[in-house]
């Protein structure tokens, strides 16, 4: 048990579904990320929200659109995704994105997409 | 953001000590080195963080030379369940560092 709870922990979806996963963190964190991991790839990160708002995304396609309406949430809407999008996503929670001093990221278990 | 390398897999038998080392030539004065451990399918956890000489904790050690341009994390007597993929994370903060391929360690009887 990490903090970091994802749900589902499987989804599958047909290129035309609309689906959203979901990440809570009950650490008191105040940044929160999405990361991608595709078969025998390393994590990508996708996205990261500090204090609620976006300070990065690393050109990911816009039928993914994340979502975080306060510091213990954070969603990731899919719409029209293709099969090469099938992966691993895994959310995690750190007290900081930013500043010095190092820290730890926590991650959820991750919910497995298939996209058919 | 410094780019980190590390061996693409080790073997390792039972009770046997495992070394796993990352050099990281464009380390910054800021940065911190971490190490995470995955399971297939799982999300990756935190082993070990230091910034420079020695840490150890109750599952590790890591050490770092003096030039800090590379890092080595310690398992001592791994065991079956020690087998994952580890990776070494160079960054100023958690939300600063970059995940490579990462060492896949397979424990052998």
């Amino acid at each position: 048990e990490t903090g970091v709870t994802q749900t589902p922990r499987h989804l599958v979806m047909g290129m035309t579904n609309k689906k959203s996963l979901k990440c809570e963190q009950h650490l008191g964190h105040n940044a929160m990320y999405w990361y991608k991991q595709s078969a025998k790839k390393p994590l990508e990160l996708m996205f990261v929200y500090s204090l609620e708002e976006r300070v990065e995304n690393n050109s990911v396609p816009s039928r993914f659109s994340p979502e975080c309406p306060n510091s213990s949430h954070l969603f990731l809407h899919l719409h029209t995704l293709q099969p090469e999008d099938s992966a691993l996503y895994l959310c995690a929670s750190s007290q900081s994105s930013s500043g010095t001093g190092g820290g730890e990221l926590f991650f959820g278990e991750g919910s497995r997409l298939t996209v058919l | 953001l410094a780019k980190t390398t590390q061996p693409i897999s080790m073997d390792s038998y039972e009770g046997q000590e495992v070394n796993i080392t990352c050099s990281h030539n464009n380390i910054a004065t800021n940065d911190y080195i971490t190490w995470y451990q995955q399971f297939p399918s799982q999300g990756p956890r935190f082993i070990i963080q230091g910034y420079k000489t020695k840490v150890t904790n109750e599952v590790a050690s890591l050490f770092i030379p003096a030039d800090r341009k590379s890092s080595t994390l310690s398992l001592p007597r791994v065991s079956l369940s020690d087998t994952a993929v580890y990776y070494c994370l160079v960054g100023g903060n958690a939300g600063k560092s970059t995940f490579g391929d990462g060492t896949t360690l397979t424990v052998k009887p």
